[in-house]
């Protein structure tokens, strides 16, 4: 069946950098556009990034432009999120979500993976 | 700061219907199709609409949900008292070059 398995959380100093993985099974990986959304303790659902289908197009959150990078290796089936420069206010769950149509990256996402935890504390 | 809103919460007994409304504007809901998630305690959000009013398998025909112009709504009818978790509208912002979710609504049944 379609999986998504996050990795790659954990507890880091402001300032300091972390990658996050997202494998994805049960499905042609290359073919969905793939998205990170985020969601800090007891706040609602916030996008962060999202990739094309073939890694060509990137879009950010302006809460991460410049210190966050989306990419893709689509040979793996995984996609990464750099976080870099971090901050407390990215402290959140980190989903990663597969887009729910094909070839398609503007229409949002339909199968989510169980998130990884971000904790930014010194 | 979200750019669509929603109420806070919603709330009926059960059996009745709950509508929950999706304000936006012309570069999102306006111009870009509008999905619902539903997010129950502790767990990844599950998508419950795609495409303005298209229901995944598996989800119940309980749920429904409409577009007009800038704002969106998701019906709930024969409420359940598993409906009593989060619900997420969401859509592509032309504007802002990016997905953009609703502030979120908590339904309770009564």
């Amino acid at each position: 069946q379609v999986q998504l398995v996050e990795s790659g959380g954990g507890v880091v100093q402001p300032g300091r950098s972390l990658r996050l993985s997202c494998a994805g099974t049960g499905f042609t990986f290359s073919n969905y556009a793939m998205y990170w959304v985020r969601q800090a303790p007891g706040k609602g659902l916030e996008w962060v990034a999202v990739i094309s289908y073939d890694g060509s197009n990137k879009y950010y959150a302006d809460s991460v432009k410049g210190r966050f990078t989306i990419s893709r290796d689509n040979s793996k089936n995984t996609l990464y999120l750099q976080l870099n420069s971090l901050r407390a206010e990215d402290t959140a769950v980190y989903y990663c979500a597969r887009a729910v149509l094909e070839m398609a990256t503007i229409f949002g996402m339909d199968v989510w993976g169980k998130g990884t935890t971000v904790t930014v504390s010194s | 700061q979200s750019v669509l809103t929603q109420p806070p919460s919603a709330s009926g007994t059960p059996g009745q219907r709950v509508t929950i409304s999706c304000s936006g504007s012309s570069s999102n809901i306006g111009s870009n199709t509008v999905n619902w998630y539903q997010q129950l305690p502790a767990t990844a959000p599950k998508l419950l609409i795609y495409t303005n009013n298209q229901r995944p398998s598996g989800v119940p025909d309980r749920f429904s949900a409409s577009k007009s112009g800038t704002s969106a709504s998701l019906a709930i009818s024969g409420l359940q008292s598993e409906d009593e978790v989060d619900y997420y509208c969401a859509a592509w912002d032309d504007s802002l070059n990016g997905y953009v979710f609703g502030t979120g609504t908590k339904v309770t049944v009564l």
